[in-house]
């Protein structure tokens, strides 16, 4: 199993909050990145980051931003919460050099009333 | 950029009956395709990949067969059991520095016991 864990699992806030979900792997990947994920089971890309200082936006439009201050961290932050982020949010990471493999945390299940 | 189409949406089976699910891709430079499995409330997680320089690979009840000429690629699992019922993903990358995986839209797999 892959290293990598999300905090908290499931968060069911109000709107207008300011929220954090946590991500961290212990893997020394390079590469992280942030899906959400509807009922409808697509994955989307919101996310990703090569490095440290490096983030990126995904395929999908998203208000929430992310930072990248260690290798192992790559913490999701949305300002004010609203229900149309209501989601499943899933952390991935991958080694850069060598394969595109990508390993997922066990994800944030967020509802926002 | 990359583009990978995933058929069937969804697929119910037999116990014991034998489940296949495909995926095209565009993009003739991708050469990684890897399969995740993802169970109720969790994040997927790999279970077999394949390189563009084999055309199948096999590991126990699951195998996954490419064309590269067709630029298609099947998961195949025999002898289905119940614990098989999942959202399966295909995705697809070139797998260079600077490369990520493009993912299908996801099949759920039903076994009825």
């Amino acid at each position: 199993e892959a290293d990598i864990y999300q905090t908290p699992r499931y968060l069911v806030i109000g709107t207008g909050k300011k929220i954090t979900l946590e991500c961290s792997q212990t893997m020394g990947h390079d590469k992280m990145y942030w899906y959400q994920q509807d009922p409808g089971m697509e994955l989307h890309l919101i996310h990703y980051s090569y490095g440290v200082n490096s983030t990126e936006k995904g395929d999908l439009s998203s208000e929430s931003t992310v930072s990248r201050i260690r290798t192992e961290h790559f913490p999701l932050t949305l300002e004010s919460a609203r229900p149309s982020h209501t989601s499943q949010y899933l952390c991935a990471s991958s080694e850069s050099r060598s394969t595109d493999t990508q390993y997922f945390g066990p994800g944030t299940r967020l509802t926002v009333l | 950029g990359e583009n990978v189409e995933q058929h069937p949406s969804t697929l119910s089976v037999q116990e014991g009956d034998s489940a296949v699910i495909k995926c095209t891709y565009s993009d003739s430079a991708s050469n990684y395709f890897p399969w995740y499995k993802q169970e109720l409330g969790k994040g997927p997680q790999l279970i077999i990949d394949i390189r563009s320089n084999v055309g199948e690979k096999k590991d126990q009840r699951i195998a996954v067969t490419l064309n590269k000429t067709a630029k298609h690629f099947s998961l195949h699992i025999t002898e289905t059991q119940p614990e098989d019922s999942a959202v399966y993903f295909c995705a697809a990358s070139r797998e260079t520095s600077g490369s990520r995986l493009t993912f299908g839209e996801g099949t759920q797999l039903t076994v009825n016991p």
